[in-house]
């Protein structure tokens, strides 16, 4: 059964404090994703990757940064956390081309305090 | 650039009543056409895609069929379940573009 896990489901930190979200997926994919979802503003996405140590900015990547030094794990860090970061993280990958759907992790819920 | 609109929620129904979600897109070239389904605290999941004009998707009684000549890709099911209550999301990813583009989404309630 093919999977996107992310390694917590449900987070409190304290405004400043860092914040590191981890994704792992056992596919080979090389496109990785980190979106957020909050209502009423729908997926937006932060982060992407096409391979191994290389990184893209989406439509919101201020803020926030990312890791990718392994292809199955791409991580999103929050260096400062801020109260308007409390959100849902989404994790997902797809294989190349553009037929092949996302998937995605079981999403991080993360609040800041 | 590529967009996609989705009926707006949310949507309201009695079981075993008629779904229609609708999706318009704009894009260059020929995307790929998505439903992705996500269940109350669960990530999304592929519902069902198609990859060409004409092509039509299904999965678990419900269909869409790509038409280009309207540039749409409207979710349709037959009779609901209160299993359906759900947010549905609409979404395509065009030919070289290694990111995907969504809809914002519309809330499914089925009511028993």
């Amino acid at each position: 059964d093919v999977k996107v896990t992310q390694s917590s489901r449900y987070l409190v930190k304290r405004t400043g404090e860092k914040v590191f979200l981890e994704c792992v997926q056992d596919m080979d994919h090389e496109n990785m994703f980190w979106y957020r979802q909050d209502p009423g503003l729908g997926l937006r996405l932060i982060y992407f990757s096409y391979d191994v140590k290389m990184k893209e900015k989406g439509d919101i990547p201020e803020g926030y940064s990312v890791s990718r030094e392994k292809k199955e794990r791409f991580s999103l860090i929050l260096e400062s956390a801020s109260t308007n970061q409390t959100s849902m993280y989404l994790c997902a990958s797809h294989p190349p081309g553009r037929t092949g759907e996302l998937f995605f992790g079981e999403g991080s819920r993360l609040t800041v305090l | 650039g590529n967009s996609v609109t989705q009926m707006e929620g949310p949507v309201t129904l009695s079981e075993e009543a008629f779904l229609t979600i609708n999706c318009t897109y704009t894009a260059t070239g020929y995307p790929s056409l998505f439903w992705y389904v996500q269940y109350p605290g669960e990530g999304l999941q592929l519902l069902l895609k198609a990859t060409k004009a004409d092509d039509k998707g299904s999965n678990k009684g419900f269909e869409a069929t790509y038409r280009k000549e309207t540039t749409s890709f409207h979710l349709e099911k037959g009779s609901v379940q209160v299993s359906d209550s759900a947010v549905y999301f609409c979404a395509l990813r065009a030919p070289n573009a290694g990111k995907s583009t969504f809809g914002d989404g519309t809330t499914l309630t089925v009511k028993p």
